[in-house]
């Protein structure tokens, strides 16, 4: 089982570019969750996902931030006319169908906007 | 929705004693409580986790407490080691349905040797 992959783990966009983060979950998990997290801080949540879904989108900014976790293929985090303020880390976590279970997440992909 | 206070956010321990952090979250509803360590420019990662159905938990040298009535929890480690030295967070998953987790902001632990 190769766990959580994120790609690409570093990514440079220029200001009002756009960036799309990847990720697949590990096999047999159903649920996709996407976290920032900023220099010394702590993990913000921005979506929950699961097959085609939006579960839980309460942590995304209004404008520009969309995700989606299509039937098949990676769930994508895509961040549209990117700001200074959008570097971050962005992590992926996935975990199985249930109640109860932690999350596993990925190597996180490093955003940097110049 | 959910709210996780996490304290202190630094702390640091000789090598060999014990360290403790501290949790309290806002939702009586919360039934799920896990701890991810994480060091330095890698992932977070599961260190334990327990259910609102059980007042303690142990792993080791690791230990995990909950008080519902009070709405803590605490992360206890023990005869610690210069390994242990990471950031560390709690999380509560708020109910059923939704399986989201809140994480606190965090305690960076530094083990002294």
């Amino acid at each position: 089982n190769a766990g959580v992959m994120q790609n690409p783990r570093h990514l440079v966009r220029r200001r009002g570019q756009e960036a799309r983060l990847r990720c697949s979950p590990m096999k047999g998990h159903s649920h996709v969750y996407w976290y920032r997290q900023l220099p010394e801080e702590g993990l913000k949540f921005m979506v929950y996902l699961q097959k085609e879904n939006i579960i839980d989108e309460s942590g995304m900014p209004k404008e520009r931030f969309s995700a989606e976790f299509p039937k098949e293929g990676p769930s994508i985090l895509r961040i549209q006319q990117v700001v200074r303020g959008d570097s971050a880390a962005y992590f992926c976590a996935s975990s199985p169908p249930g109640q109860g279970n932690g999350y596993t997440f990925g190597s996180g992909t490093r955003l940097t906007v110049v | 929705g959910e709210n996780v206070e996490q304290h202190p956010s630094t702390l640091s321990v000789q090598e060999g004693d014990s360290a403790v952090i501290k949790c309290t979250y806002s939702d009586s509803a919360s039934n799920y409580f896990p701890w991810y360590k994480q060091e330095l420019g890698k992932r977070p990662q599961l260190i334990i986790d327990i259910r609102s159905n059980v007042g303690e938990k142990k792993d080791q040298r690791i230990a995990v407490t909950l008080n519902k009535t009070a709405k803590h929890f605490s992360l206890h480690i023990t005869e610690t080691q210069p390994e242990d030295s990471a950031v560390y967070f709690c999380a509560a998953r708020y109910n059923f349905g939704n399986e989201k987790l809140t994480f606190g902001t965090g305690t960076r632990l530094t083990i002294i040797p």
